[in-house]
């Protein structure tokens, strides 16, 4: 089966740095995608990983290892907008699912 | 371009009713997924297609139907709708390639069976 796990809650202080931690065991891997999610709203795409190492976007990087089977998530100079639920996803390249999703991570960004 | 809309945006339907969902993109995209989004669960595939006229089952296709018959539409049927089905419907496209491009999903159906 396929397995990816992320913390349920985290709450961070505006203005600092957050790391949104992912480990995941599945059978293939074609990439990893993280989504942000508001609360009500539709999921959008925030980064994606197919090789090792560290992407970054601005505020938000994402890393990668695919020997430890793990990614995180980075936000910098946390605003309140980036309240939201962070989603996970490894692309698959074999079985019925092209893409699974962890649970996500609410994080709140406090004052 | 509006992306990916969703019709309706709402519903609240009774045990053994019957409903479709419908799906449009206007980005040309050849692939279209429908997931389902509960509480604890995160996003879990329903059905997808990989072009017009396919369809094939996700994680958890038990009580859906699924028709692809132009590009731009995937419908998302509920023949007889249980409390269980009770959840948020997003629908997703992506251009090609399956898993490694990026799904833009819609804005969501919440539905409620009572």
């Amino acid at each position: 089966g396929q397995n990816i796990d992320q913390p349920t809650e985290m709450t961070a202080t505006e203005g600092a740095i957050v790391q949104i931690n992912c480990t995941y065991q599945t059978s293939g891997f074609n990439g990893l995608f993280w989504y942000q999610q508001h609360a009500g709203e539709a999921p959008t795409f925030l980064s994606y990983n197919v090789l090792d190492g560290l992407e970054e976007k601005g505020r938000f990087s994402s890393f990668l290892s695919r020997s430890k089977g793990y990614s995180y998530l980075l936000l910098k100079e946390l605003q309140m907008k980036d309240s939201a639920s962070y989603l996970c996803a490894v692309s698959l390249n074999s079985g019925n699912t092209p893409l699974v999703f962890g649970k996500g991570t609410r994080l709140s960004v406090i004052a | 371009n509006a992306g990916v809309t969703q019709t309706p945006k709402f519903r609240v339907l009774k045990t053994g009713q019957s409903m479709t969902l419908l799906c449009a993109q206007d980005m040309n995209h050849e692939y279209m997924y429908w997931y389902r989004q509960d509480p604890g669960m995160g996003l879990r595939l329903i059905h997808y297609s990989v072009g017009e006229g396919t369809t094939a089952k996700g994680e958890v296709p038990d009580g859906y139907n699924v028709s692809r018959l132009k590009k731009q539409n995937f419908l998302l049927g509920l023949e007889s709708a249980a409390p269980s089905q009770t959840s948020v419907y997003f629908c997703a496209s992506s251009p090609s390639g399956g898993g490694t491009d990026t799904q833009y999903f819609g804005p969501g159906t919440r539905l409620t069976v009572l």
